[in-house]
This record gives C-alpha cells, sequence and structure tokens, in this order.
C-alpha cells in the first residue's frame, strides 16, 4: 500500500505569494501531523488533527500558517504572505488512532522562498 | 509534556553495539515512551516504543529503568545504516492526544 504523500516535493516561491501543501495520509489513519524542518534544525511541531476532535494548533508560528483536513482524510498547509524564514521542509505523518500509535512520515516538501 | 534530556552526538564502529540514553524524569505514569529516527534527507522513522517494560523488535531493544525516568535505546550491532539523529519522545497514553514533540535528539555516527 501506499504511505504517505506530500506534493509538491519541491516547491520556489516569491517573497509574499501565497503557498499550498498537501498531504495524502495513509487510508485509514485518522491522526495527521504537520512539523517544519528548517535546516540542521530539529522537527518543529505545527499542527496536529485526530479525528473529528478540534485540531491541536498550539505550534503554528503566526497567524500567516493555517491549515486544513477534509473528509478526515487530505490535509493542507497554507501559508499567507510567505518570508523567507518560511524557507524548510514541510513534513506531514498520520498514523492509526490508538494509545501509542506508529507515526508513518512523508518525504516532504522542501519550501524555498526567494 | 515531560521534557527529555539526550546526548548531542555519540559515536560508534560498525558491528557494535550502541547504547543510546535518554532521560525523561517529568514522565507521568501513563506516558509511552517512543523513539524516532531521521536519517539524512529522510523524513522520521518509527524505531520503537514502550510502557514499562523493555522491549524488542527487530530494528533494536528498549530498556526501561524500574522507575521510567529514563531509557536506553539498544542497536545490537550497528551498521553505517544506522547514522542518523535518534529522537526520545514521550507521548500521553490516551486515545487522540498522541502529539509527538521532537527534542534535539542524539546524531549517531557510525565509523566503518
Amino acid at each position: 500500500g501506499a504511505g504517505v504523500s506530500q506534493s509538491p516535493s519541491n516547491k520556489v516561491t516569491e517573497k509574499g505569494k501565497d503557498v499550498e501543501l498537501r498531504c495524502d495520509p495513509i487510508s485509514g489513519h485518522t491522526a495527521l501531523y504537520w512539523y517544519r524542518q528548517s535546516l540542521g534544525q530539529g522537527l518543529e511541531f505545527l499542527i496536529y488533527f485526530q479525528g473529528n476532535s478540534a485540531p491541536d494548533k498550539s505550534g503554528l508560528p503566526s497567524d500567516r500558517f493555517s491549515a486544513e483536513r477534509t473528509g478526515g482524510s487530505v490535509s493542507t498547509l497554507t501559508i499567507q504572505r510567505t518570508q523567507q524564514e518560511d524557507s524548510a521542509v514541510y513534513l506531514c505523518a498520520s498514523s492509526l488512532a490508538g494509545r501509542a500509535p506508529e507515526a508513518f512520515f512523508g518525504q516532504g516538501t522542501r519550501l524555498t522562498v526567494v | 509534556d515531560a521534557k527529555t534530556t539526550q546526548p548531542n552526538s555519540m559515536e560508534s564502529n560498525e558491528e557494535e553495539p550502541v547504547h543510546l540514553p535518554c532521560n525523561h524524569s517529568t514522565i507521568s505514569g501513563t506516558d509511552y515512551i517512543h523513539w524516532y529516527r531521521q536519517l539524512p534527507s529522510q523524513g522520521p522513522e518509527y524505531v520503537i516504543h514502550g510502557l514499562t517494560s523493555n522491549v524488542n523488535n527487530r530494528m533494536a531493544s528498549l530498556a526501561i529503568a524500574e522507575d521510567r525516568k529514563s531509557s536506553t535505546l539498544i542497536l545490537h550491532r550497528a551498521t553505517l545504516r544506522d547514522a542518523a539523529v535518534y529522537y526520545c519522545i514521550p507521548t500521553r497514553g490516551i486515545q487522540g492526544a498522541q502529539k509527538l514533540v521532537f527534542g534535539q535528539g542524539t546524531r549517531l555516527t557510525i565509523n566503518p
């Protein structure tokens, strides 16, 4: 079966433009996570969706960042008015529900803001 | 959320065992201990997790201290492919609340 799929794999955008990053989780996985990883840095938690519960948005760095998950499946991370400091690899992961589920990560979207 | 402390880096030789420590002294009674690793230019991958008892799988073993304030990930015979950043992550053992928060991890170098 397919793993977590992210698109595009690379995105170059001009400062001030909006971008949308897409994540297709593994079928049947109810939990979905977004992270970002700047060059040489660790993974920064952004947002976590679990089933029909309200998402945990505690990691979103500013109101320029938003994410939605339609129909409990595909998720889109939107960054408005991009800044150069938004340049990073954005990683998505999904997992089943449960007390200690294994999360599966996609290969990420490398975003470069010029 | 429980805080973790891991060495910034460790080095080992190929085909030797590696013991990666993690201190999680603020862990609560229902928190699981997860380990993930991130190979160069890849997304993280799950390694192992446990609650109280030691755990073994095809990748590694996890030894959990009796007081659960620390744990050790054991790679029995390191290969070059095991060079990665290893993350120890406590998660709340409550359905629907398994947010994974990554720390800085331990960068493991394997010498041929």
